[in-house]
């Protein structure tokens, strides 16, 4: 069955400091990768996607995603954390286009000052 | 702008009184989801509609159901609310017609039981 780990269930990162949130699936083939963002009370805003093509993907909001076949990961990254950028972040997993996401349990991030 | 919208943002209801959410999108998308989420979970998929079809997960209770009256909404039913329904409910919508696989979320319900 598919899953996804997001083994980091809490960081805290420097305003302007860099930015890495892991991400890891089980899946027999290449999934569909998604990364999502929910700020407190609100619903989840797509952040990237990978389908296929080039391994590196760019986001929204200065975000990027590396996708590494080999280590089934899936890594959300930042170079420069703004203080907004505090919410908690969902890393899934699609396999068919009409059915349900598989999601971590996601990663909160705080962001200090 | 195309969107997900859900009413009402916030919802309190009494301990078994019956509720309905509701969901509306103007991206012309076939197939609807529920998703619950409790407080630092992550979503969890209650059921969805495929066009007309519904399809329920196999652990979602009986308490929740579902209508999809047209293709631009969608309703959650909650029969008689438990202290352990409250929480955030998601409505999200896909394509499978446009082979579009992520899902797009609306802002959510904050369910309250008292």
């Amino acid at each position: 069955a598919q899953s996804v780990t997001q083994p980091d269930i809490h960081i805290t990162v420097s305003e302007g400091a860099s930015l890495e949130l892991r991400c890891n699936y089980s899946y027999g083939a290449t999934p569909y990768l998604f990364w999502y963002v929910q700020s407190p009370g609100q619903g989840l805003q797509l952040l990237l996607k990978y389908f296929s093509g080039d391994t590196l993907v760019q986001g929204i909001k200065g975000f990027e995603a590396e996708f590494k076949r080999s280590q089934s990961s899936f890594n959300l990254r930042k170079p420069s954390v703004h203080w907004s950028d505090a919410a908690e972040y969902f890393c899934a997993v699609g396999v068919q286009a009409g059915t349900a996401l598989i999601f971590g349990k996601g990663t909160t991030l705080s962001v200090s000052s | 702008d195309a969107m997900v919208i859900q009413n009402p943002r916030y919802q309190v209801t009494q301990f078994g009184k019956p509720v309905t959410l509701s969901c509306s999108q103007t991206l012309n998308h076939n197939v609807m989801y529920w998703y619950q989420q409790k407080s630092s979970q992550a979503p969890k998929l209650l059921f969805h509609y495929y066009d007309k079809d519904f399809n329920n997960e196999a652990d979602t209770p009986d308490n929740f159901q579902s209508r999809r009256p047209n293709t631009s909404f969608c309703f959650l039913d909650i029969r008689s609310p438990g202290l352990g329904d409250a929480a955030m409910y998601l409505c999200a919508t896909s394509s499978q017609r446009g082979r579009i696989y992520e899902q797009y979320f609306g802002p959510g319900t904050r369910l309250t039981v008292t």
